[in-house]
């Protein structure tokens, strides 16, 4: 079971660009695994995100392709998560989580709440 | 945008039984969608109940079970016990891509 840390700013303004990074501890992060941002709106469900292998490949959401960023540093044993032109339905928990196809989010950070306003 | 569909909000007494479902926008829901169901309370992260359709993790209680049901994905709670009142959410995979449903809040009383 690995140790997953979310850190970034809790406020951004809009029309700016979330930053947020997952560290992986306890474990590798060149294992056969997807390195996933999932997201939840207060009050709301969640949203997956995208993913990241340690090669470097992701995938994305559609619905939020063009504005998601994620990579991964194999030096610092961490990925990370971009999401630009950022509005208020931006504002919602980001969890980082460890996925694998046969048992998705066995490892999940704690989250980290991001308010997108002035 | 595929779009999984589950009861908003279920409500069942202490010691009984209730099913949750979860329908996928694309047609029938079959084992190949690598199907997931997720337990979240509040203030929490969620937690891996069931994976692949039917099997549990290790620290799964045995009172819960996933299944395939009439071209749905269902997690059923038999026994239920006051402590499982929380949100659940199906995961599908759509190939290159997860959507979760939009999740049941589960009331004991």
């Amino acid at each position: 079971q690995v140790h997953l840390q979310e850190s970034g700013p809790g406020l951004v303004e809009p029309s700016g660009t979330l930053s947020l990074t997952c560290a992986v501890s306890g474990g590798s992060i060149s294992t056969i695994a997807w390195w996933t941002w999932v997201r939840q709106p207060p009050g709301k469900g969640l949203e997956w995100i995208g993913e990241v292998y340690h090669s470097g490949s992701t995938n994305y959401n559609p619905s939020l392709k063009s504005r998601a960023t994620i990579s991964v540093d194999k030096s610092k044993s961490h990925f990370s998560l971009k999401l630009n032109s950022v509005t208020a339905a931006d504002t919602a928990v980001y969890y980082c989580a460890k996925f694998t196809m046969a048992t998705p989010g066995l490892d999940w950070g704690q989250g980290t709440l991001v308010t997108v306003s002035s | 945008q595929t779009v999984v569909t589950q009861e908003p909000s279920l409500t069942v007494s202490p010691g009984g039984t209730v099913t949750l479902t979860c329908a996928s926008s694309t047609g029938a829901v079959t084992s190949d969608y690598y199907l997931n169901w997720f337990q979240q309370k509040p203030g929490q992260a969620p937690r891996a109940l069931i994976y692949n359709t039917d099997n549990k993790h290790s620290w799964t209680p045995a009172r819960f079970s996933g299944s395939l049901l009439g071209g749905k994905a269902a997690l059923t709670l038999s026994g239920v016990q006051p402590e499982d009142e929380a949100d659940y959410y199906c995961l599908l995979y759509y190939g290159a891509a997860w959507v979760f449903g939009g999740g049941t809040k589960l009331t004991v009383l």
